[in-house]
């Protein structure tokens, strides 16, 4: 089955500064890959997908980035800010109409400081 | 975007006794709901894939008598939780898949004494 890996597993940055996380994936068959916030105590929020015909999405100052030969791909947030801090998971899937399930990778605890 | 509600929220049950969660999807219909569950400052572990009119598809090592699933229409997935134990006492999450992407419950936290 999927393995999926992420890094680091905290994070800390100043406001204002960039972020970035990482993942790598382990089933090639894998062509979606989205991106989950989780607030303590609160259900996971997607924030941005990326299917493998792209390489590159952003929206505003959240982008996702994939190497499909490398088999990883990574989250960039800019212009940090203190509400950004959470848990965020990646996860991979094959995306097939159906009922496809999600593998997630182990969290990153990121925290903006002032 | 779409909304799946989760209930109860939290619960407290003693022991050896069962308790069900629901999960409902509230505006769209979802044939596949997932049930998760997630350990303080743990990433989630899918349990089971629960099927409109089928049997869920269990994960390796997801005790199927003891996580009882019931799908009974496209916009509701049980999940109970039988003779409860304290190593049960979890985060548990549901997610519906709608047309692209999966929509999580808010979570049920369950505290067995």
């Amino acid at each position: 089955g999927e393995n999926v890996e992420q890094h680091p597993s905290t994070l800390s940055v100043q406001e204002g500064d960039s972020a970035v996380i990482k993942c790598t994936y382990s089933d090639s068959a894998s062509n979606y890959f989205p991106w989950y916030k989780q607030e303590l105590g609160k259900r996971p929020q997607l924030i941005i997908d990326i299917r493998s015909n792209v390489g590159e999405k952003k929206d505003q100052r959240i982008a996702v980035t994939l190497n499909k030969t490398a088999k990883h791909f990574s989250l960039h947030i800019t212009e940090t800010q203190p509400e950004d801090s959470a848990v965020y998971f990646c996860a991979a899937s094959r995306f097939t109409g159906g009922g496809n399930k999600l593998t997630f990778g182990t969290g990153t605890q990121l925290k903006v400081e002032l | 975007g779409a909304v799946v509600s989760q209930h109860p929220s939290r619960v407290i049950c003693k022991s050896g006794t069962s308790v069900k969660i629901e999960c409902r999807s509230l505006d769209f219909q979802a044939t596949t709901m997932f049930w998760y569950r997630q350990f303080p400052k743990k990433s989630l572990m899918l349990m089971a894939t629960s099927n409109e009119g089928s049997k869920a598809t269990y994960e390796q090592g997801v005790e199927k008598d003891k996580f009882l699933i019931n799908h009974a229409s496209l916009t509701l997935s049980t999940l109970t939780v039988t003779s409860a134990h304290p190593e049960d006492s979890s985060f548990y999450i549901c997610s519906a898949r709608g047309s692209s992407e999966q929509y999580f419950g808010p979570g049920t936290r369950l505290t067995v004494t």
